[in-house]
């Protein structure tokens, strides 16, 4: 399985803000993705990151609110823009890889509050 | 839209017993079975995937998919508290990102 490095864990943030949120995966990585949970609820599908161009976004969430990079292949950041309380959430990356096409794996995600 | 259906629960099984976890799917192309579970704060742990129709099983879990019933359950046997957690199942087709459900909570009462 990969191995997949997510800060900050946790943060707290002022309502208008932003934050940046790092990923790394330490082996050759395929797809990255990044979701969002919301309290109690499932998995959501931001967006695919892709290397060297613009993410493929999924419906209901867009490049200004969530701008995402990823420089090469093993790393990527989600921003979180213009914070309001309802980004509230668990943010998750996650990465298949070489040896597992098909097979997602997590980082530990990051716990954003806002206030 | 492809969706990925589980009853929230909680469902409760004693500690010994069998607990038996259903999936519903939408898309008859999915290719791909997942089964995360995930303890309260924590991230998706990977348990079982699946692929081709029937049984497959590691130690005490067991998937099993029904491609023509799009239906895919995990099974738990010999239930230990500490598999209290959400259980979530997820689906994909060739190439493509992973359709969570909404999770199973599963409570193992010792």
């Amino acid at each position: 399985s990969a191995v997949i490095s997510q800060k900050p864990s946790r943060d707290i943030c002022q309502r208008g803000t932003s934050l940046t949120i790092q990923c790394q995966v330490d082996s050759q990585v395929t797809m990255m993705f990044w979701y969002r949970q919301q309290p109690g609820q499932s998995l959501t599908l931001i967006a695919t990151a892709n290397q060297g161009s613009e993410a493929t976004y999924e419906s209901g969430f867009v490049i200004d609110k969530f701008p995402i990079s990823r420089p090469n292949l093993t790393f990527s950041t989600l921003t979180v823009s213009n914070m309001s309380p309802e980004d509230s959430s668990i943010y998750l990356c996650s990465a298949t890889t070489r040896l597992q096409l098909h097979v997602a794996f997590f980082g530990q995600g990051t716990r954003l509050t806002v206030v | 839209q492809k969706e990925v259906e589980q009853n929230s629960g909680p469902l409760s099984v004693p500690e010994g017993a069998i607990a038996s976890l259903n999936c519903t799917y939408s898309d008859r192309g999915s290719q791909s079975f997942f089964w995360y579970r995930q303890y309260s704060g924590k991230s998706p742990e990977l348990i079982m995937f699946i692929y081709s129709n029937g049984d497959k099983e590691d130690g005490r879990f067991t998937a099993q998919l029904n491609k023509a019933s799009q239906y895919v359950s995990l099974l738990i046997r010999d239930s230990q508290p500490s598999d209290s957690a959400t259980y979530l199942c997820a689906v994909s087709s060739r190439n493509t990102p992973l359709v969570f459900g909404k999770g199973t909570r599963l409570s193992v009462i010792a």
